[in-house]
């Protein structure tokens, strides 16, 4: 079992719709969560992080982390065509010396 | 802002070249990372390291190696480019281990 699953999707909405991106996790370790955004041919660029369990927002985004059921979400509200891009969860138990463990992406097109 | 600059964005090299890329940071970061990033396998971590003159293994370090003399430099070494080594590749930065990765541009290197 790989330690982070991501869908690669592509998954393909309309503008204005919410998305719902999400990685499940096997390494209980894992207390810092994060998510990335990757432009096509751009490095990745770090959209939100979060601590342990619960909810974080930021603007139209917010991060859901479920450590009971080792599940993370991205939920993008009133999505806009600029949003098109391949996003990256990533984790880590963050003590030790361990890197970032990252999901293989999930690209998305929201279709004006 | 963290910036992460690389070399060049795009290289074209022949078989058995020896290819050098560079990496720069600005943060005073730790820990440097470099991977690569081919169509449906993610990003593969080759190298980190936490530490001038310190490295560490990922999970494909065949055929690289890096070179760390300064912390604000990190460089990654082909010994004799081969043309599976085809791909995109990332360098980042981190303040911690396990922490979260700021990411330069991309380095596009197509071997010939």
């Amino acid at each position: 079992q790989k330690e982070v699953e991501q869908d690669p999707g592509p998954l393909s909405v309309p503008e204005g719709a919410i998305v719902s991106l999400n990685c499940t996790y096997s390494n209980s370790a894992f207390q810092y969560f994060m998510w990335y955004r990757q432009y096509s041919r751009k490095g990745p660029e770090l959209l939100m992080y979060t601590y342990s369990s619960g909810n974080k927002e930021d603007g139209r985004f917010t991060a859901q982390v479920d450590k009971s059921s080792k599940y993370i979400s991205l939920f993008i509200r009133d999505s806009q065509p600029s949003d098109s891009a391949t996003y990256l969860c990533a984790m880590s138990a963050k003590t030790g010396n361990t890197p970032l463990v990252f999901g293989k992406g999930t690209r998305l097109s929201v279709i004006a | 802002d963290v910036k992460v600059t690389q070399s060049s964005r795009y290289l074209v090299k022949r078989t058995g070249e020896k290819v050098f890329l560079e990496c720069v940071q600005d943060m005073d970061h730790e820990n440097m990372f470099w991977y690569r990033q081919d169509p449906g396998l993610g990003l593969r971590l080759i190298y980190f390291s936490y530490d001038v003159k310190m490295k560490e293994k990922g999970d494909i370090p065949e055929g690289y190696s890096v070179s760390r003399e300064k912390k604000e430099r990190f460089s990654l070494i082909l010994e004799s480019a081969s043309t599976n080594q085809t791909s995109m590749y990332l360098c980042a930065s981190s303040f911690l281990v396990g922490g979260e990765q700021y990411f330069g541009p991309g380095t596009r290197l197509t071997v010939t």
